[in-house]
């Protein structure tokens, strides 16, 4: 079946332009993370969902960082007012929501973003 | 919070040998700890991961062992070849229920098998 899904893959803006990321999860999956990876370092936590709940958003490094999951499905990473330490890549993953079971984190392509 | 520490941060092997890469965390209540391969331009990949509740856990040739005591945690590939030559990461969560949480992770090591 098909994996998680983000788009745009590539996006570059400039100094003060807002974006949106967008990412489809795995159908089914309940949970959904949102990561930003930087180049050579490992993921680092932003936010996660259950359902269309926000049930920890501690890793959004400032108010210019908000995400939202309405119908519990597709979600959208929004950057106000971007600045030039935003860019790198944007991932998110998705897994099942079963107590005692495996609940893989499965991660998407990314969204590469530059801002100029 | 939780703190992830994963050394080296390059390793470089002959091809057959043995690979260990070894994790610390902080939180004495993290209880998920996975291990994730990303290969260069890819996506990271669950390869294994272990629950506090085990000390011990093999895949075929990969296995994870923890250290609740010092908060310790390594990944353990044997015969090693060249397709395991990518960045492997280490992380760290508390899982509750059917939820993982946020995954903690170390900074990577970039595991390079010569042939």
């Amino acid at each position: 079946g098909a994996g998680v899904s983000q788009s745009p893959r590539y996006k570059v803006t400039k100094r003060g332009q807002d974006v949106a990321l967008r990412c489809d999860p795995i159908s089914g999956h309940v949970s959904l993370y949102w990561y930003r990876q930087a180049l050579g370092q490992g993921p680092e936590f932003l936010t996660y969902f259950n359902y269309e709940a926000q049930q920890d958003k501690s890793g959004l490094p400032n108010d210019r960082f908000s995400a939202e999951r309405p119908e519990g499905s597709i979600s959208t990473l929004t950057i106000q007012r971007t600045e030039q330490r935003d860019s790198a890549m944007y991932r998110c993953a998705s897994s099942l929501f079963l107590a005692g079971g495996n609940n893989e984190q499965f991660f998407g392509p990314g969204t590469r973003l530059t801002v100029l | 919070g939780e703190n992830v520490e994963q050394h080296p941060s390059t390793l470089s092997v002959q091809e057959g040998d043995s690979a260990v890469i070894k994790c610390t965390y902080s939180d004495s209540a993290s209880n998920y700890f996975p291990w994730y391969k990303q290969e260069l331009g890819k996506r990271p990949q669950l390869i294994i991961d272990i629950r506090s509740n085990v000390g011990e856990k093999k895949d075929q040739r990969i296995a994870v062992t923890l250290n609740k005591t010092a908060k310790h945690f390594s990944l353990h590939i044997t015969e090693t070849q060249p397709e395991d030559s990518a960045v492997y990461f280490c992380a760290a969560s508390i899982e509750n229920g059917g939820s993982q949480g946020n995954l903690i992770f170390g900074k990577g090591t970039k595991l390079s098998v010569k042939p």
